[in-house]
């Protein structure tokens, strides 16, 4: 089965600072990688997704993801955070085999919060 | 624009009521989900449609049932709430059945309380 693991439930950073977000994965097969921003009494929207070829994903709003197969990691970054990042963040993976093909599993989520 | 749209945006029931939570995409999606989501846990499927006429069970399916009405629609029915179902509910779609790189497209959510 497939497990998504996000540490840090929360992270904090001044507007103009680095922000990073973890994501570690779990899969018996190559997987397919989801980045999902929410924003307060809104729906998921996806940001970014890793299915195969270049490593480096580069998402909406400035946002980009490095798939690392030997780390089992999909960390998200943005280089410059702006208040407008405030939000909760989810990392997916999608099961990729069998009768569940297609089927997302979520991480638990990391609010953001953007300092001034 | 609407991509998937989900009625009631808010709902209060009492324990024992019942329930549909209505879901339609206007993206001529085939695959439907439904997800609930509890603080600190994520998003937790509940059940999903691969195609129209196929309905199968996700993580968290007890207490709940689904129909899928056409490829538009797919519903999700509490028979009898309970406290314990108080959450805020997501319907999801994608593209193409059996496809695990494609996108899922959500809507607004439904907010459940349950007294």
């Amino acid at each position: 089965a497939q497990s998504v693991t996000q540490l840090g439930s929360h992270v904090s950073v001044s507007e103009g600072a680095l922000v990073l977000l973890r994501c570690n994965y779990s899969s018996s097969v190559p997987p397919y990688l989801f980045w999902y921003v929410q924003y307060p009494n809104q729906g998921l929207q996806l940001l970014l997704k890793y299915t195969t070829g270049a490593t480096l994903v580069k998402g909406i709003n400035g946002f980009e993801a490095e798939f690392k197969k030997s780390e089992t990691s999909f960390h998200l970054t943005k280089p410059s955070a702006h208040m407008s990042d405030a939000a909760e963040y989810f990392c997916a993976v999608s099961d990729n085999r069998g009768s569940t093909l297609g089927r997302l599993y979520f991480g638990r989520g990391t609010q953001l919060t953007v300092w001034p | 624009n609407a991509g998937v749209t989900q009625t009631p945006k808010f709902q209060v029931l009492k324990t024992g009521q019942s329930m549909t939570l209505q879901c339609a995409q206007d993206m001529n999606h085939n695959s439907m989900y439904w997800y609930r989501q509890d603080p600190g846990m994520g998003l937790r499927l509940i059940y999903y449609s691969a195609s129209e006429g196929t309905t199968d069970k996700g993580e968290v399916p007890n207490g709940y049932n689904v129909s899928r009405l056409n490829k538009r629609e797919f519903s999700l029915r509490l028979e009898s709430a309970a406290p314990s179902q108080t959450s805020v509910y997501f319907c999801a779609s994608s593209e193409l059945p059996g496809q695990s790189n494609q996108p899922q497209h959500f809507g607004d959510g439904t907010r459940l309380s349950i007294l």
